[in-house]
Formats: structure tokens, sequence, C-alpha cells
């Protein structure tokens, strides 16, 4: 089955323990974004990345970092999490960037205390 | 901010009754995508229509596109209570990143 898998779902932790959130697609997409989606503003994106180590930032990318060492993982990493990076965070993959329709994981709902 | 912005930011409508939600937004675009959000699961595609387009469907969804006001119209038909989600619109000017509105919030009463 095509999909998008985050890990993990659901996660709790404190200010400045440094947390990994795993994204695989199985599509052989080239094309994999990283958003967070914040009540009242929408889908924001972090960063993203349109090939094998390639990547770049979006709009929101401070207090994040991103990986592509293979063309279907595309971690997300908070070195230091803050309070305000408690979010829910979606991956998302697509052929490439101007082919249109976006396949979104199930999200990754992280709180930060 | 190149961001869509839907409107009504809620609606509520009865089984079987017509919804229409809308969206604006700021810059030229390639092309208008609409998604589906059930309460926090993943964002599903709906439907794509490109700049040169101006209506386009797909089963009881239906999108109107006018680049001359820069906005655009989801209508879905005969809405069942399993329609209830949310609704995004998504503009891609070619930046590499697609820019997500705040979303219509439609809820179907059975």
């Amino acid at each position: 089955e095509a999909q998008v898998t985050q890990n993990p779902r659901y996660l709790i932790t404190v200010t400045g323990k440094k947390l990994t959130v795993t994204c695989s697609q199985n599509m052989n997409h080239e094309y994999m974004s990283w958003y967070r989606q914040d009540p009242g503003l929408g889908l924001r994106q972090i960063y993203y990345s349109m090939n094998v180590e390639v990547t770049d930032k979006g709009d929101v990318p401070e207090g994040y970092k991103v990986s592509r060492k293979e063309k279907r993982n595309f971690p997300l990493i908070l070195e230091s999490p803050s309070p305000n990076q408690t979010s829910l965070y979606f991956c998302a993959s697509t052929l490439s960037a101007n082919t249109g329709e976006l396949f979104f994981g199930e999200g990754s709902r992280l709180t930060v205390l | 901010s190149q961001q869509g912005e839907e409107d009504p930011q809620a609606l509520s409508i009865q089984e079987g009754e017509n919804a229409t939600m809308n969206c604006s937004y700021k810059t030229s675009i390639n092309n208008l995508q609409w998604y589906r959000q059930n309460s926090g699961r993943g964002l599903v595609h709906l439907i794509l229509i490109r700049s040169n387009e101006r209506e386009k469907h797909s089963g009881r969804l239906r999108v109107t596109l006018d680049t001359s006001k820069k906005s655009s119209s989801l209508l879905i038909t005969a809405s069942r209570a399993a329609d209830t989600a949310s609704y995004f619109c998504a503009t891609d000017a070619g930046a590499n990143n697609l820019f997500f509105g705040t979303g219509t919030r439609l809820t179907v009463i059975p």
C-alpha cells in the first residue's frame, strides 16, 4: 500500500531533550516536505527536499533540522525542543515538486513541556 | 503572504444539502488544490485545478477558479455525514511549496 509513515504519532517531551520524528515513503517520490499545523495558522512548511542530499528551508525552519540521505526517508530533528514547538507535524511527499498532489502522513502530535 | 484564506471558517448544513466554501489568494499561481482533513488526521488530496482551467468536477465535487479575482470555490453536492471534515485550499506558485489556508470546518448533520 502506497503510504507515508511517520513515527512517533504522539510524543510528550521536555524542553531541551533532542528528538527525531521519522518519515518514510514507499512511493519512490523525489519531493518530501515537513509541515506544522497550529490552530488558526493552517499548515506552514518547515523544510523540504527536492531529492536525496538536497534540502531547503520552508517558511518556519528555526529550531529544526532535516536530512535526506536516502530517497525514502526524511527525518525531522528538534535539537533542543522548546514549548513553542508544541504542534501537529505532517510529513508529505510527491513525485516531484511540480506534480501536484501531496501525499500526507497521519501526523505526529508533539508536546514540549 | 501567499497563504490562501478560506471562507467561511465554519459551516454547518443538513445532510443532502450542498456545501460551498471559498478560497482567496494573493499571488499568481500554477495550480490550486483542495484537501480534506478528518479530525487530527493527515490531509487527503481531493482535486487540482490548473491556472488555465475554470472548472473541474470529480464525483460530487465541483471546483471553480477565477484567476482574475484570485479566488476558488469548492462545492460538495448532496452532502453526507461522512463529509464532515476540514477543507483546505493550497496554492502552488512554483516556489517548491504549497501554501495552505487555515481551512473551513464543515459539519454535516444527519
